[in-house]
């Protein structure tokens, strides 16, 4: 089966960091996605990790360790419009399965 | 331009009225599901198919059915919904499971059972 877990609500000031926490236990895991979700609106797709490590993409960082069944998103330099939902997705056995979303909020 | 479309975007309609949801993706991607989205709860997957005429359940398969006849489409079929399948709905295509291929998403199709 599938258990994913994350922060509910996080809030940063602009132009700060912020970190989202992301657990999971997963049968036959073969990747941990993130996403981003605006109000209404899809699923983006923001990081890929499927070996332990950092992967940087711009201001947007994410980090596995599989051992630990456990990863991270950073996201650096926050703008207004860091403001989403982030979900973290974990994939194994055919499906991928989301934890309920972390909604961050970005304050001026 | 690459894409995954669903329609209707928004559908109210009453309890027991058969519904259709339809999703076509134009990228020629082998896997593809279908989640409902409720507060607190996050994505949850409802049926997967890994290619033409593949399907199994995902999650929450319960009150709902698909097909996948065509590798383009896959529809999301209700033959008699219920207020409890009143949710955001969301249709997905990746290249194929088991690699480092994203999910991309429809634009949602907001459903209320009245």
């Amino acid at each position: 089966g599938q258990n994913i877990d994350q922060p509910t609500e996080m809030t940063a000031t602009e132009g700060a960091i912020v970190q989202i926490n992301c657990t999971y236990q997963t049968s036959g895991f073969n990747g941990l996605f993130w996403y981003q979700q605006h109000a209404g609106e899809a699923p983006t797709f923001l990081s890929y990790n499927v070996l332990d490590g950092l992967e940087e993409k711009g201001r947007f960082s994410s980090f596995l360790s599989r051992s630990k069944g456990y990863s991270y998103l950073l996201l650096k330099e926050l703008q207004m419009k860091d403001s989403a939902s982030y979900l973290c997705a974990a994939r194994g056995d055919y499906k991928l399965s989301f934890g309920a979303g972390t909604t961050v909020t970005v304050r001026a | 331009e690459a894409q995954v479309t669903q329609n209707p975007r928004y559908l109210i309609t009453v309890t027991g009225k058969k519904l259709t949801v339809t999703c076509s993706q134009n990228m020629n991607h082998e896997y593809m599901s279908w989640y409902r989205q409720d507060p607190g709860l996050g994505l949850r997957q409802i049926y997967y198919s890994m290619n033409v005429e593949v399907t199994d359940k995902g999650d929450v398969p319960e009150g709902y059915k698909v097909s996948r006849k065509e590798k383009r489409n896959f529809p999301l079929i209700l033959e008699s919904p219920s207020p409890n399948q009143t949710s955001l709905y969301f249709c997905a295509s990746s290249l194929r499971q088991g690699m480092n291929t994203e999910a991309f998403f429809g634009q949602g199709t907001r459903l209320t059972v009245v």
